[in-house]
C-alpha cells in the first residue's frame, strides 16, 4: 500500500482533458510538503515533470499542469496527445515515516 | 549537462549482498550542492526511496530497509554506492540512482535504471 493514493489508470482521446488525483493525509500533503509528479514513459527512468505543486521543469509543455489542495493533489493533462501515454508517478515527504514516498503511479491511456 | 549512470551486476544470489554504482557526469559529487539517492521499482510496481548520501558520506537510509543498506561516495571517482546484504527474491528490482538539490524535496535527474535479480 502506497502512502499516497493515486487511481490505478486514466484514459482520454486525443486533444482531451484528463485529470490524475493523488491522495494523502496529514503527515505529508497536509503537513505542507510539496507534491511532485513523474512522468515514465514505457522502459524509460522517470522524468521530473511537476515540482513544487504547480511548476514545471525547463522543457515540459503547458499542457502538464499541477495543483494542490488540503491532503490532495491534482495533474491535469490538456489536449492530450498519443506521446503523453505514460505512467505517472506523484512524490511528496512524510514527516511520520522520515521518507520520501510515491504514490502507486497511474497508467494514462489515450484511446 | 548533468547524467547519472547506474552499474554492476544483474544477477545477484539469495542472501549475497546487491553492490550497485552511480556514476556522475557533468557535475561534481564534491561541489556539495546535491543528494545523491536510490531509488527502486519492483517489476511492474511502484517508486520506493531506499536512502540517499551527500558528498561528506553522511547518509539516511528508508527505515525499512535500513539494517540492510550501506551508501559511499567516493569523490575522486565521481560516483556514490549502495550495499543492501542479505538479499531475497523481494529485493528484484530495477535500481535508479537519482539526485535532489539541497533545498528541494524532488529528485531533478535520474539515471537510466538497473534491473537487479535476485536468483539461484
Amino acid at each position: 500500500q502506497s502512502v499516497l493514493t493515486q487511481p490505478p489508470s486514466v484514459s482520454g482521446a486525443p486533444g482531451q482533458k484528463v485529470t490524475i488525483s493523488c491522495t494523502g493525509s496529514g503527515p505529508n500533503i497536509g503537513a505542507g510538503y510539496g507534491v511532485h509528479w513523474y512522468q515514465q514513459l514505457p522502459g524509460r527512468a522517470p522524468k521530473l515533470l511537476i515540482y513544487d505543486n504547480t511548476k514545471r521543469p525547463s522543457g515540459v509543455p503547458d499542457r502538464f499542469s499541477g495543483s494542490k489542495s488540503g491532503t490532495s493533489a491534482s495533474l491535469a493533462i490538456t489536449g492530450l496527445q498519443a506521446e503523453d501515454e505514460a505512467d505517472y508517478y506523484c512524490q511528496s515527504y512524510d514527516s511520520n515515516l522520515s521518507v520520501w514516498v510515491f504514490g502507486g503511479g497511474t497508467k494514462m491511456t489515450v484511446l | 549537462q548533468k547524467q547519472l549512470q547506474e552499474s554492476g551486476p544483474g544477477l545477484v544470489r539469495p542472501s549475497q549482498t546487491l553492490s550497485l554504482t552511480c556514476t556522475v557526469s557533468g557535475g561534481s559529487i564534491s561541489s556539495g550542492d546535491y543528494y545523491w539517492s536510490w531509488i527502486r521499482q519492483h517489476p511492474g510496481k511502484g517508486l520506493e526511496w531506499i536512502g540517499h548520501i551527500d558528498h561528506s558520506g553522511s547518509s539516511y537510509h528508508n527505515p525499512s530497509l535500513r539494517s540492510r543498506v550501506a551508501m559511499s561516495v567516493d569523490t575522486s571517482k565521481n560516483h556514490f554506492s549502495l550495499k543492501l546484504k542479505s538479499v531475497t527474491a523481494a529485493d528484484t528490482a530495477v535500481y535508479y540512482c537519482a539526485s535532489r538539490e539541497n533545498a528541494d524535496w524532488y529528485f531533478d535527474l535520474w539515471g537510466r535504471g538497473t534491473l537487479v535479480t535476485v536468483s539461484s
